[in-house]
């Protein structure tokens, strides 16, 4: 059964940068036919689609994020990561890792990770 | 920037029926954008309901459907139980690898 788990920092200091991985398990990151992603929510707020990968490093972004977020895969880790620059309190959120089948299905989820930007 | 909207808060009755809708600030919503839609109860993550406008993901009761209602995606609940009472919230593909999530649907079931 697939799993997803993020794990970084649950601190943050302001102007600094949040690196997050995901460790997949159960499956490989070596796919064509999935993207691997991030999603956010700050407290008590919706969703927000940071950014997908696929293994080759085709990378998309939200356009409001763009200039701030990197992306990446380690295929011989199983893992992907963010790196979300520059950060402030408004990007404090729960940070989660999902996968997107083909099909356009954001069908499996990690548990999530709080993030708290705070100095 | 284009906004995915949905009712911020619904209720219905137990047993009863409700569809929740997600559509957009500017246009239509069609199959074209892969609407999708997630199941969230606090603390948890979101869990995958309808994908591809109507397709259920494994193991997700039948009482849910998805389907475009209008120019809108619509879920529907039908015979609705207490443990229905969750965050909805429906995702759209725009294209280019773009994805965006509306701001979501409390729904209370009482």
């Amino acid at each position: 059964q697939l799993q997803l788990q993020e794990s970084g920092p649950g601190l943050v200091k302001p102007s600094e940068t949040l690196y997050l991985t995901c460790t997949v398990s159960g499956g490989s990151i070596s796919s064509v036919s999935y993207y691997w992603g991030w999603i956010r929510q700050p407290p008590g707020k919706g969703l927000e689609w940071i950014g997908s990968i696929s293994y080759s490093v085709t990378t998309y972004s939200n356009p409001s994020l763009k200039s701030r977020v990197t992306m990446s895969v380690d295929t011989s880790k199983n893992q992907f990561s963010l790196k979300l620059n520059s950060v402030t309190a408004a990007d404090t959120a729960v940070y989660y890792c999902a996968r997107m089948t083909i099909r356009r299905d954001w069908g499996s989820w990690g548990q999530g990770t709080l993030v708290t930007v705070s100095s | 920037q284009t906004v995915v909207t949905q009712e911020p808060s619904f209720s219905v009755s137990p047993g009863g029926t409700v569809t929740l809708t997600c559509g957009l600030s500017s246009g239509s919503v069609s199959t074209s954008y892969y609407p999708s839609w997630y199941q969230q109860t606090p603390g948890q993550a979101p869990r995958t309901l309808i994908y591809s406008t109507n397709t259920r993901s494994s193991g997700v009761p039948d009482r849910f459907s998805g389907s475009i209602l209008g120019i809108k995606a619509a879920l529907t609940i039908t015979g609705a139980q207490a443990d229905d009472e969750s965050d909805y919230y429906c995702a759209l593909y725009m294209g280019s690898g773009i994805w965006v999530f509306g701001g979501g649907t409390k729904l209370t079931v009482l």
